[in-house]
């Protein structure tokens, strides 16, 4: 098993660029999450998906979009990028409610926006 | 508003001595809370975890304690390594509300050969 995959793993944008953060797991997970980290902080959640087709805000969602069209994949779309969207962008998945909430983590993206 | 906070950003200790990473909470409704490991260049892995039901549990050299009544939790590394430098971060969750973990801000941990 791969895990939690991430590409690319370094991106450099110019302001109001656009760009897709892809992320793939092959551990047949239905939860999917997306996290920032800023530098001397905690991850913050972005958005999540519970399933094919079902999606939800988290914390930090302003800027960002997501779908989620298989259990594999689940990308994340940054719209008009800003200086403020530099971040190490990490990828988990989970198997959910019933099994261990432990989340898996992808190796991240460095995005940043200048 | 941080419900997770890890006050130390950094700790030093010698190889073979005890590594003790703490870890404050705010709210009581916290159902299960876990430790996170990350190296540079690298994304967190799971390290062990405890049920708000639990006050200890040990997974080989490594044991979380849970102090509820404190909110406070601590991870405590015996003997310690130097492969055990790294980020270390607590996150805790609701149960009815699993998918939302609220990490702290991580403690670097350096282990001295």
């Amino acid at each position: 098993n791969a895990g939690v995959t991430q590409t690319p793993k370094f991106r450099i944008l110019k302001i109001g660029q656009s760009m897709t953060l892809q992320c793939a797991q092959d551990m047949n997970h239905n939860y999917m999450y997306w996290y920032r980290q800023d530098p001397g902080m905690g991850l913050k959640l972005i958005y999540y998906s519970v399933g094919a087709g079902i999606t939800d805000k988290g914390e930090v969602p302003n800027g960002y979009n997501v779908s989620r069209s298989t259990t594999e994949d689940f990308p994340l779309r940054l719209e008009l990028a800003a200086p403020s969207q530099t971040s190490v962008y990490f990828c988990a998945s989970s198997y959910g409610r019933g099994r261990s909430y432990e989340q898996y983590f992808g190796p991240g993206t460095r995005l940043t926006v200048t | 508003d941080q419900q997770v906070k890890q006050n130390s950003p950094s700790l030093s200790v010698q190889e073979g001595r005890i590594s003790i990473l703490n870890c404050d909470y705010t709210n009581s409704m916290f159902d299960y809370f876990l430790w996170y490991k990350k190296y540079p260049a690298e994304g967190p892995t799971f390290l062990i975890s405890i049920s708000s039901i639990k006050d200890k549990n040990e997974d080989g050299r490594f044991t979380v304690f849970l102090n509820k009544s404190a909110k406070h939790l601590s991870l405590h590394i015996v003997p310690s390594q130097p492969g055990d430098s790294a980020v270390y971060f607590c996150a805790a969750i609701y149960a009815d509300n699993f998918n939302k973990f609220y990490f702290g801000s991580g403690t670097k941990l350096n282990v001295k050969p």
